[in-house]
């Protein structure tokens, strides 16, 4: 099993909808949880970090956690082209230093 | 401006011959990780470092060194090449506060034939 797991898709969603993208992990002491977008031939860049389970909304973007489930997830409200990329998934331990990634999930957004 | 910056962004080199890719920060981060990304793989964490003269192994660290004599820089060193470390590597950084978001260079995108 790995580490931390993503769909890979692609996910493919009309303007105006709502993306939603799911990972889980397989580490119970994970606590801290990250997601990136990574356009093609660029470098990730962070969009939402969460540690607390429920929700954290930043703008169109809404992080969830729920860690009895060991799961975490992204949605994105009003998706438009600009956010087709791959979504990176990503997982650290409490004073560890090591982050695990997800392979990251395709994220298409038709116009 | 705040950035992490990577060189050489492209490297075509034959086997066994040592190269290093050089990475610096200018944010005064403690934290930096050397990180390499391959398709259906995602990215894997080669070395990091807590801060000066602290160093440890990520997840695939076999084939790589690592050294971090100054806060802003921490070089990867390829003593040996193999084409199996074709790949493209990102460096990243990020302070050692209650969170731990991590910036990344651009990427150093390595050929060994």
């Amino acid at each position: 099993q790995k580490e931390v797991e993503q769909n890979s898709g692609p996910l493919s969603v009309p303007e105006g909808a709502i993306a939603s993208l799911n990972c889980t992990y397989s580490d119970r002491v994970s606590q801290s949880f990250f997601w990136y977008r990574q356009y093609s031939g660029k470098s990730p860049e962070l969009i939402m970090s969460i540690y607390s389970n429920g929700d954290k909304e930043d703008g169109r973007f809404t992080a969830q956690l729920n860690k009895a489930s060991q799961y975490v997830s992204l949605l994105i409200r009003d998706s438009q082209p600009s956010d087709s990329a791959t979504y990176l998934c990503a997982v650290r331990n409490t004073g560890g230093f090591k982050t695990i990634f997800g392979a990251g999930t395709r994220l298409f957004v038709k116009a | 401006e705040a950035q992490v910056t990577q060189n050489p962004r492209y490297l075509i080199t034959v086997t066994g011959k040592k190269l290093t890719v050089t990475c610096s920060q200018n944010m005064n981060h403690e934290y930096m990780s050397w990180y390499r990304q391959d398709p259906g793989l995602g990215l894997r964490q080669i070395y990091y470092s807590m801060n000066v003269e602290v160093t440890d192994k990520g997840d695939v660290p076999e084939g790589y060194k690592v050294s971090r004599k100054e806060k802003r820089n921490f070089p990867l060193i390829l003593e040996s090449p193999s084409p199996n470390q074709t790949s493209l590597y990102f460096c990243a950084s990020s302070s050692q506060g209650a969170v731990y978001e991590q910036y990344f260079g651009p990427g150093t995108r390595l050929t060994v034939t």
